[in-house]
């Protein structure tokens, strides 16, 4: 089992720019989370997703920030017009149900110059 | 929402020594209670985890016990080794079940040889 699979580990944009993270799940997990980890912070809690369905955004910026887990390929976490702001580790976790323990990434780490 | 507090944010041992790290929770519907493990650079591994039926939980030399009625739980390590240094985090479920983790902000771990 290849565990939570994220890409890339690390990614350099500009202000402005558009910001695209990938997470694929451990196999037989169909729920997913996003959870975002500034520096010498917790983990706090984006987006929890089912293919085709959100479930859960309370933890989303109102704006740019969007996540999508289609029935065919990864989840997606997209960060429109990134700002330094934006800078921080993502984290996504799967589980195969809600009830059951989340497994984590390996993150990938936005840096916005 | 809920709120997790976690102290203390660092904590220096000897080798050999035990270590306790608490967090207080604040919604007293959540009802699962998770410790991650977080080596620099790498993603959180879940440790142990606890569910609010039971008060104690052991598995080797992590050990964790919650009380309810206080809303806190604790996380004991016993006979550290300097391959524990690390940032743990605690967290506590929502109402709603896993998909809302609120996780502490974390105790950084140093065991001295």
């Amino acid at each position: 089992n290849a565990g939570v699979m994220q890409n890339p580990r690390h990614l350099v944009r500009r202000r402005g720019q558009e910001a695209r993270l990938r997470c694929s799940p451990m196999k037989g997990h169909s729920h997913v989370y996003w959870y975002r980890q500034l520096p010498e912070e917790g983990l706090k809690f984006m987006v929890y997703l089912q293919k085709e369905n959100i479930i859960d955004e309370s933890g989303m910026p109102k704006e740019r920030f969007s996540a999508e887990f289609p029935k065919e390929g990864p989840s997606i976490l997209r960060i429109q017009q990134v700002v330094r702001g934006d800078s921080a580790a993502y984290f996504c976790a799967s589980s195969p149900g809600a009830d059951s323990p989340l497994h984590f990434g390996n993150g990938t780490r936005l840096t916005v110059t | 929402g809920e709120n997790v507090e976690q102290h203390p944010s660092t904590l220096s041992v000897q080798e050999g020594d035990s270590a306790v790290i608490k967090c207080t929770y604040s919604d007293s519907a959540s009802n699962y209670f998770p410790w991650y493990k977080q080596e620099l650079g790498k993603r959180p591994q879940l440790i142990i985890d606890i569910r609010s039926n039971v008060g104690e939980k052991k598995d080797q030399r992590i050990a964790v016990t919650l009380n309810k009625t206080a809303k806190h739980f604790s996380l004991h390590i016993t006979e550290t080794q300097p391959e524990d240094s690390a940032v743990y985090f605690c967290a506590a479920s929502g109402a709603e079940g896993y998909s809302t983790l609120t996780f502490g902000k974390g105790t950084m771990l140093l065991v001295s040889p």
